[in-house]
């Protein structure tokens, strides 16, 4: 099974609309970071997360690092086409006795003009 | 301009025909790290290099090499390519402290093995 599990794996929203996308872990996170990524190109780097209870916005995008750690949500606000593409969670998790990148799956998110 | 540059961007090749990907990073990073990403199974960790001559597997390294011979450079090496290995390639790199520092991706190599 994922070590990190994102919900839902996809998405489609009508512009304008807000939007959230859920990261979780069954271990306590040691970072967690956001990317998105548009298909078959590059991951490009949106933001990360250290601390319980943290909360980081980006123009229209905020993510939160819940209490415990081991829970992120990335929340859109007023969707726009600019913000379509995949959505990943990586976190930093302990493995074996040392700290390992690991990603979720992906949402991807659809824009309707 | 700070950047992972990785070539080829595509790539088509027949099976046991080796083959490199390589990968080159201009900040400085110790950490450095190969990926694959695939339809329904996200990204995963091939091999990754926490500083020069120091390599270790990751979670999917079966059929890959990895050299770290250069701070800056981290070739992927597939001695004889077999179809599985179709997929879409990230390298990626991080500096000091890779966990409290985002990883940067390269903008990716589409190999197709036939």
């Amino acid at each position: 099974s994922q070590e990190l599990e994102q919900s839902p794996q996809s998405l489609i929203v009508q512009e304008g609309k807000n939007l959230t996308i859920n990261c979780t872990s069954s271990k306590t996170l040691y970072g967690l970071y956001w990317y998105k990524q548009k298909y078959g190109e590059g991951l490009i780097f949106l933001m990360m997360l250290q601390k319980g209870g943290e909360e980081k916005s980006h123009e229209k995008i905020t993510a939160k690092l819940d209490e415990k750690k081991q829970q992120s949500s990335l929340h859109i606000t007023a969707s726009q086409p600019s913000h379509a593409g995949i959505y990943l969670c990586g976190a930093v998790l302990n493995s074996g006795g040392y700290q390992k990148v690991t990603f979720g799956t992906g949402t991807k998110l659809q824009v309707i003009p | 301009e700070a950047q992972v540059t990785q070539n080829p961007r595509y790539l088509i090749t027949v099976t046991g025909k080796k083959l490199t990907v390589t990968c080159s990073q201009n900040m400085n990073h110790e950490y450095m790290s190969w990926y694959r990403q695939d339809p329904g199974l996200g990204l995963r960790q091939i091999y990754y290099s926490m500083n020069v001559e120091v390599t270790d597997k990751g979670d999917v390294p079966e059929g890959y090499k990895v050299s770290r011979k250069e701070k800056r450079n981290f070739p992927l090496i597939l001695e004889s390519p077999s179809p599985n290995q179709t997929s879409l390639y990230f390298c990626a790199s991080s500096g000091q402290g890779w966990f409290n520092s985002p990883l940067h991706f390269g903008n990716g190599t589409r190999l197709t093995v036939t």
